[in-house]
């Protein structure tokens, strides 16, 4: 099965502080999806990308969909306390492929 | 618009019984995810429905794990007898056509078998 691998798994940064997170797989993926899970909540849609090179921000996030389609990054600028949570990355190759998800980026800002 | 929704939000029961998790896709969407989430192995596809039919269930971890869709608005997902290695967040999620679309989680619930 396609395999995912999303690094780093833990980020300890201070507040003000940019981001970046990344994941690559195994093979070429059509989609690439970012989401953030909260503590107690379900993962919630930050940016989704269909089309290689692709690069989407969404206020202080911004993702790209890699040339290669085989990886795609997330960055996150002037980090502030409400980012803190798990990231996770998200690809799928299309037609009957279901999503893979990655293991998940955990964010801890400190004050 | 109303998310996924997920009953219950959490719940204790103990080893041997059974746990009946219920969901509500977002109306519109024809495709249906149960997902199970824990520390060790992140999220799992458990299993997804579209237009009411299960799809593929390869990831249901064994015979004591059921889902039904029976409508297009309603599915649950039962584990029979429970046991605490069950233990985790269980996710419903659903999209529109296919399943490399973007998807829209629920809440979870939280199930702590003991």
């Amino acid at each position: 099965g396609q395999q995912l691998n999303q690094s780093p798994q833990s980020m300890f940064i201070q507040e003000g502080e940019d981001v970046s997170m990344n994941c690559t797989s195994s093979s070429i993926f059509n989609t690439w999806l970012w989401y953030k899970q909260d503590p107690g909540e379900g993962p919630v849609l930050l940016i989704a990308l269909y089309k290689a090179g692709e690069l989407t921000s969404n206020g202080r996030l911004t993702a790209q969909f890699g040339i290669t389609r085989k990886d795609s990054f997330l960055n996150i600028s002037a980090s502030i306390p409400s980012d803190v949570g798990i990231y996770f990355c998200a690809g799928s190759g299309g037609g009957a492929d279901g999503l893979t998800f990655g293991k998940g980026t955990h964010l801890i800002i400190q004050p | 618009d109303a998310g996924v929704i997920q009953s219950p939000r959490h719940e204790v029961t103990e080893m041997g019984q059974e746990v009946t998790l219920r969901c509500k896709p977002i109306s519109g969407h024809n495709s249906l995810f149960w997902y199970r989430q824990t520390m060790m192995r992140g999220l799992e596809l458990l299993i997804y429905f579209n237009n009411n039919v299960p799809i593929d269930d390869s990831g249901m971890p064994e015979d004591r794990f059921s889902a039904k869709m029976p409508n297009a608005s309603f599915s649950t997902l039962k584990i029979q007898p429970s046991e605490p290695r069950d233990s985790a967040v269980y996710f419903c999620a659903s999209t529109v056509g296919g399943t490399g679309n973007t998807i829209y989680f629920g809440e979870g619930s939280w199930l702590t078998v003991v």
